[in-house]
C-alpha cells in the first residue's frame, strides 16, 4: 500500500541543526521530495533524490535516503528562524502517472 | 514571472451552494493537479488532468468536479454533495516530460462553508 508517515513536530533551538524523518512503503517510488509550506501558503519543492541515490547536498540541505529500511531524512544546517514551517516528505506513486503520496507534514519550529 | 495563481485567496460559502475555485498556471505544463489539506493531515488528491480535455479522480473526487479546456486552467468546483467542503485547495503543476515528475504548487485558496 501507499503510506508516508512523518513524526508531526520539532522544536530546535536557532543555530543547530534540524532533522526531519520520514517512513515510506511503496518500494518501487523512483523520487522521493521535501517541499516546505509556511502559513498560509502552497507548497515550496526544497529538493529531491532519486531512489538510486543515497545523499545529496545543497547548500544547508542534506537529504539522506535509506532505501533498505525505507527511510528519509532531511537535515537543515544552521536552522534560521525563517526555517519554520511545515516540511511535507513525498514519494512517486509507481502507478503509472504523476502521483505523489504525501505524509502529514512535520512542523517545524525554531527558537531562540 | 512564470507560476501558478489560485484566486480567490479567502473563499466563503452558504452550505448548498455550488463554488468554484480557479487555477492558472503560464509553465506550460500538461499536467495538473487539486489537493485538499485539512489540519494535520497530508495532502490528498481530488482530481488530475494530464493533458487537455482529460482528466482522472484522484483519491477523494466524490462532491467535487473539473474541467480542462484549456491548458493554463484547471478549475475546480466544490458541489453541494461535498459533505465536509471547509479546507484548504492547493492547485499543481507539473511537466511530465522531467525526469523528477515534480510538482508546482499555487499559493491555496481557503474555502469556508457555514
Amino acid at each position: 500500500g501507499e503510506d508516508v508517515e512523518q513524526s508531526l513536530f520539532l522544536s530546535v533551538r536557532e543555530g543547530d541543526s534540524s532533522v526531519i524523518n520520514c517512513t515510506y512503503t511503496d518500494s518501487s517510488s523512483t523520487y522521493l521530495y521535501w517541499y516546505k509550506q509556511e502559513p498560509g501558503a502552497g507548497l515550496q519543492l526544497l529538493t529531491y533524490i532519486f531512489s538510486n541515490m543515497d545523499m545529496k547536498q545543497d547548500q544547508r540541505l542534506t537529504v539522506l535516503l535509506n532505501k533498505k529500511d525505507k527511510h528519509l531524512s532531511l537535515r537543515i544546517a544552521d536552522t534560521q528562524t525563517g526555517d519554520s514551517a511545515i516540511y511535507f516528505c513525498a514519494e512517486t506513486f509507481s502507478g503509472g502517472y504523476n502521483k505523489l503520496i504525501f505524509g502529514a507534514g512535520t512542523r517545524l519550529a525554531v527558537h531562540p | 514571472d512564470g507560476g501558478i495563481t489560485q484566486s480567490p485567496k479567502y473563499l466563503f460559502r452558504k452550505e448548498g451552494q455550488n463554488v468554484t475555485l480557479s487555477c492558472e498556471q503560464n509553465l506550460n505544463h500538461d499536467a495538473m493537479y487539486w489537493y485538499r489539506q485539512d489540519p494535520g493531515q497530508g495532502l490528498r488528491l481530488i482530481y488530475y488532468s494530464q493533458i487537455v480535455n482529460d482528466f482522472q479522480k484522484g483519491d477523494i473526487a466524490e462532491g467535487y468536479s473539473v474541467s480542462r479546456e484549456k491548458k493554463e486552467s484547471f478549475p475546480l468546483t466544490v458541489t453541494s454533495a461535498q459533505k465536509n467542503p471547509t479546507a484548504f485547495y492547493l492547485c499543481a503543476s507539473s511537466a511530465p516530460g522531467t525526469k523528477a515528475y515534480e510538482q508546482y504548487f499555487g499559493p491555496g485558496t481557503r474555502l469556508t462553508v457555514t
